[in-house]
């Protein structure tokens, strides 16, 4: 009963360099999204997607690009990292558009860039 | 555009003593209204939702909050807070078939002997 399993928890990035942050949902849920949380910012949604193959711009997406190609992963990616970009990552999962809308978070990805 | 605002930043309780922490929606429609926490490391655990119909709703560990229409609030509470409530508490709005859900900024609860 895996839920939402983010993948790194902690990574330590260089100014300019790439990465990738996984998430992995088991709960076959359409829609997925990448937050970041800063102090006193609260959640900030960065992209979502409301379904296999699409994507979507949140409040705070510059920076960042996401896939999803398949339906039970959202992929966040950084091209080229700036100290700016240091959070705390969360991903989140919610049913289909008709459901209730609480969202599943996973236990989030610490980034920091130097 | 949907909005949350939680005016405390931080709060400190007593053990045992009640606790109420505070949350306004900016939103045109009948929203759905949630509270998350988030023990420290940790992710965030739905408490409580609203949706519809009693505007007092029930949630885990004790949890529950009142949706009061007029004042645009939804307001969490608890009678008699215990140690490991000690957590940050963020209400977040949605509304149906709307994709995103919008967070506040949090309270973060501390709880003292």
């Amino acid at each position: 009963n895996a839920g939402v399993t983010q993948t790194p928890k902690f990574r330590v990035l260089k100014t300019g360099q790439s990465m990738t942050l996984l998430c992995a949902q088991d709960m076959n849920h359409e829609y997925m999204y990448w937050y970041r949380q800063d102090p006193g910012m609260g959640l900030r949604l960065i992209h979502y997607s409301v379904g296999e193959g699409t994507t979507a711009k949140g409040e705070v997406p510059d920076g960042y690009n996401v896939s999803r190609l398949k339906k039970q992963n959202f992929l966040l990616g950084l091209e080229s990292a700036a100290p700016s970009q240091t959070s705390v990552y969360f991903c989140a999962s919610k049913g289909t558009l008709g459901e209730a809308g609480e969202l599943f978070f996973g236990e989030g990805s610490r980034l920091t860039v130097l | 555009a949907q909005s949350v605002t939680q005016p405390d930043i931080h709060i400190t309780v007593s053990e045992g003593a009640s606790l109420e922490l505070r949350c306004n929606y900016s939103y045109g429609a009948t929203p759905y209204l949630f509270w998350y926490v988030q023990s420290p490391g940790q992710g965030l655990q739905l408490l409580l939702k609203y949706f519809s119909g009693d505007t007092l709703v029930q949630g885990i560990k004790g949890f529950e909050a009142e949706f009061k229409r007029s004042q645009s609030s939804f307001n969490l509470r608890k009678p008699s807070v215990h140690w490991s409530d000690a957590a940050e508490y963020f209400c977040a709005v949605g509304r149906r078939g709307y994709q995103k859900v919008t967070f506040g900024t949090g309270t973060k609860l501390q709880v003292i002997p």
